[in-house]
């Protein structure tokens, strides 16, 4: 069974880059299938974008600009960037695989245990 | 993208059933067999209930149950249990090889 840890930096200031890595334990890394999500305080899920298994990535269009999103193969690792960050990008960013087992979906099967990041002056 | 349609709130009795609508384009829920739903409780990461419009993942309940027409997908929860008190989000695959997730649902079990 898949299990994803992450970390990274909790408070940052506007206009600094997020960096987050999500680290895999167990399943196939190279042959499944990862996304970033976030969530605001209080309000709704947001997909960020997915990390293919050939190594590209797909983004959503509102943060294409300011997302990238790679993989350390030889670590078992994914990680964010979202660059100038400002108050708006405040949110609980989650890592999540849309794979386990033998199989993958188009959705998220297994997520991780969440960081809570705080863009403030 | 625009975030799919769900009611904010939905509520019932123990034992009745609910259902929550996720309502989308064409270009997302109406265009793929490519919806999921996910539970979250307060505090916690969200958990994948179903895929693929219709289908559970191995452990979920059978109380849980998905359907879709047209631009609108649906999650039924039967025989609802305290439990169940949580938040509800639909997800679909997008014609732009992206994702998109609805506004979420509060269940409230009375």
């Amino acid at each position: 069974q898949v299990q994803l840890q992450q970390w990274g930096a909790g408070l940052l200031k506007p206009s600094e880059t997020l960096s987050l890595t999500c680290a895999v334990y167990g399943g196939s890394f190279s042959g499944y299938y990862w996304s970033w999500i976030r969530q605001p305080p209080g309000k709704g899920l947001e997909w960020i974008g997915q990390l293919n298994r050939d190594g590209s990535a797909n983004y959503n269009p509102s943060l294409k600009n300011r997302v990238t999103i790679s993989v350390d193969t030889s670590k078992n690792q994914f990680s964010l960037k979202l660059s100038s960050v400002t108050a708006a990008d405040t949110a609980v960013y989650y890592c999540a695989s849309h794979c386990s087992g033998t199989r993958c979906y188009h959705g998220m099967d297994v997520w991780g245990q969440g960081t809570t990041v705080t863009v403030s002056s | 993208q625009s975030a799919l349609t769900q009611p904010a709130s939905v509520s019932g009795s123990p034992g009745q059933s609910i259902t929550i609508s996720c309502t989308g384009t064409s270009s997302d829920v109406g265009g793929y067999n490519y919806v999921s739903w996910y539970q979250q409780h307060s505090g916690k990461a969200p958990k994948f209930m179903i895929y693929d419009v219709s289908n559970r993942p191995s452990g979920v309940s059978n109380r849980f149950s998905g359907s879709k027409s047209g631009n609108t997908a649906s999650l039924t929860i039967s025989g609802l249990q305290a439990e169940d008190e949580a938040d509800y989000y639909c997800s679909s695959y997008t014609i732009s090889d992206t994702y998109v997730f609805g506004t979420g649902t509060k269940v409230t079990v009375l």
